[in-house]
C-alpha cells in the first residue's frame, strides 16, 4: 500500500515566520494531495489539496508545491499566526482512499 | 458544507463488552464511508472502507472479526469494536464520500473509547 512520511514531527516558529512541511510517497499511482489541520480532540479540517496535474496552488498564507516526479509535496504558510498552532496531516490518495502522514505540531510563537 | 455526525461522541465500557459506533451523513449520500483509528499524538490510520450494501474491504492487519463494519444504507455506517479490550481504547473517526466528489471526504467529529 501507500506510505506516506511527514517531516518534522515538530515544528515551532516565531509568529510572523514562514513554516515548512513536508511529505514524500510512495505510490506513483497517488493522484490527490490534500493536506489537514488538527486540533485536539476534533476532526481533521482541510485546508488545501492539490491535483497530480499541478505544480502549485496557494490559497492566501497557504501554499502547497507537488514534485511528481520526485514524489514529495510541501505545504508553505507565511507570516504565520498565533491560530495557525496544531497538528498538520498531509494525505496521499490511491483509488480514492487516503493514506496520511504522522503529522506535524505546529507551535506558533507570540 | 456537508455535515458527517458520529454517536456516541465517548464511550467508557468494560473489558469484554462490544461497542457500537455510528457515522451518518446528515446532508448527503455517502456511498463510501471510511473508518479511522488515531492513537494519542498519532496520524490516522485507515482501518477499512466501507461501501453501501456490500461487504467493507479491510486494511492490512485489521482484524475483520474484531472490528465489525456495516453500511446499510446511504448515510449511516457502523463500526462495532467487539470484546473490546484495553487496548482498543482509541480515537475513531469515520469520514463519508459522496459520489459527485469522490475525492472529498468529510470527516466526523470521532469517538473517543475507553475500554477498561
Amino acid at each position: 500500500g501507500e506510505n506516506v512520511e511527514q517531516h518534522p514531527s515538530t515544528l515551532s516558529v516565531q509568529e510572523g515566520d514562514s513554516a515548512v512541511i513536508k511529505c514524500t510517497y510512495s505510490d506513483s499511482a497517488s493522484n490527490y494531495f490534500p493536506w489537514y489541520k488538527q486540533e485536539l480532540g476534533k476532526r481533521p479540517q482541510l485546508i488545501i489539496d492539490i491535483r497530480s496535474n499541478v505544480g502549485e496552488k496557494k490559497d492566501q498564507r497557504i501554499a502547497v508545491t507537488l514534485n511528481k516526479t520526485a514524489k514529495h509535496f510541501s505545504l508553505h504558510i507565511t507570516e504565520t499566526q498565533p491560530e495557525d498552532s496544531a497538528v498538520y496531516f498531509c494525505a496521499a490518495t490511491v483509488f480514492n482512499k487516503f493514506y496520511f502522514g504522522s503529522g506535524t505540531k505546529l507551535n506558533v510563537k507570540p | 458544507g456537508a455535515v458527517v455526525s458520529q454517536h456516541p461522541s465517548r464511550v467508557i465500557c468494560k473489558s469484554g463488552t462490544s461497542v457500537k459506533i455510528e457515522c451518518r451523513s446528515l446532508d448527503f449520500q455517502a456511498t463510501t464511508m471510511f473508518w479511522y483509528r488515531q492513537f494519542p499524538k498519532q496520524s490516522l490510520m485507515l482501518m477499512a472502507t466501507s461501501n453501501e450494501g456490500s461487504k467493507a474491504t479491510y486494511e492490512q492487519g485489521v482484524e475483520k472479526d474484531k472490528f465489525l463494519i456495516n453500511h446499510a444504507s446511504l448515510t449511516l455506517s457502523t463500526l462495532t469494536v467487539t470484546s473490546a479490550h484495553p487496548e482498543d481504547s482509541s480515537f475513531y473517526i469515520c469520514s463519508a464520500r459522496e459520489r459527485a466528489s469522490p475525492e472529498t471526504q468529510y470527516f466526523g467529529p470521532g469517538t473517543r473509547l475507553l475500554v477498561l
